[in-house]
């Protein structure tokens, strides 16, 4: 079975932080995909990578950046966390082929304070 | 622009009776693939069933089949002999074959919230 890693389930950070969110997989997979997800908005692309060092803007990418220096891991980055980025953070990964499905981690909820 | 409505943001159903998730899409494309997710309350996100949209015939996964309509851009998700473990959100989701480059975006419906009661 695919295994899609976030480094933390719950995480509180201050207004201002640097914050890092840490995403690995373990299949091999070239696709790797940010979201946020809030009530009633559903899931939102904030970036996707399709390759090392590849990435893509999502719908949200507003205050946000990404990382990817290795196949296997993903990481988001708040460059200065605000309270409006409080919110469940998923990650996940995918083969390139077309209709290939994504695979989630457990997600990452975020409380900026 | 490809949308993904879910009519329904909340269902309930008793214990070992049927209930239909609605899910319609807006494409002007002829090839693509539509996905059901379901995601359990504090849990992660898994695929329920995929469908291509050149296949005629209906995916089925256990007790989750799907009623795709490619006319009428109609998608939705049948749950049989519902079980407390099915209580989740349920999500839509609609990929398109990519422009250029490799592009795998979904395009997310809203959800629908089902509680499967005893």
């Amino acid at each position: 079975d695919v295994k899609v890693t976030q480094s933390s389930r719950y995480l509180v950070k201050r207004t201002g932080e640097k914050v890092f969110l840490e995403c690995v997989q373990d299949m091999d997979h070239e696709n790797m995909f940010w979201y946020r997800q809030d009530p009633g908005l559903g899931l939102r692309l904030i970036y996707f990578s399709y390759d090392v060092k590849m990435k893509e803007k999502g719908d949200i990418p507003e205050g946000y950046s990404v990382s990817r220096e290795k196949k296997e891991r993903f990481s988001l980055i708040l460059e200065s966390a605000s309270t409006n980025q409080t919110s469940m953070y998923l990650c996940a990964s995918s083969r390139p082929w077309i209709g290939q499905p994504q695979h989630f981690g457990d997600g990452t909820r975020l409380s900026i304070l | 622009a490809q949308t993904v409505t879910q009519s329904q943001p909340e269902m309930s159903v008793q214990e070992a009776e049927t209930v239909t998730l609605s899910c319609t899409y807006d494409t002007s494309e002829n090839n693509y693939y539509l996905f059901w997710y379901k995601q359990p309350p504090s849990r992660q996100m898994i695929l329920v069933i995929r469908q291509e949209a050149y296949k005629q015939q209906n995916a089925t996964e256990n007790r989750f089949s799907v009623n795709f309509q490619k006319a009428a851009k109609s998608f939705s998700l049948k749950i049989s002999d519902s079980q407390l473990g099915d209580t989740a959100m349920y999500f839509c989701a609609f990929m398109k074959p990519p422009n250029a480059g490799n592009n795998r975006k979904l395009i997310w419906g809203l959800g629908t919230s089902l509680a499967v009661n005893p």
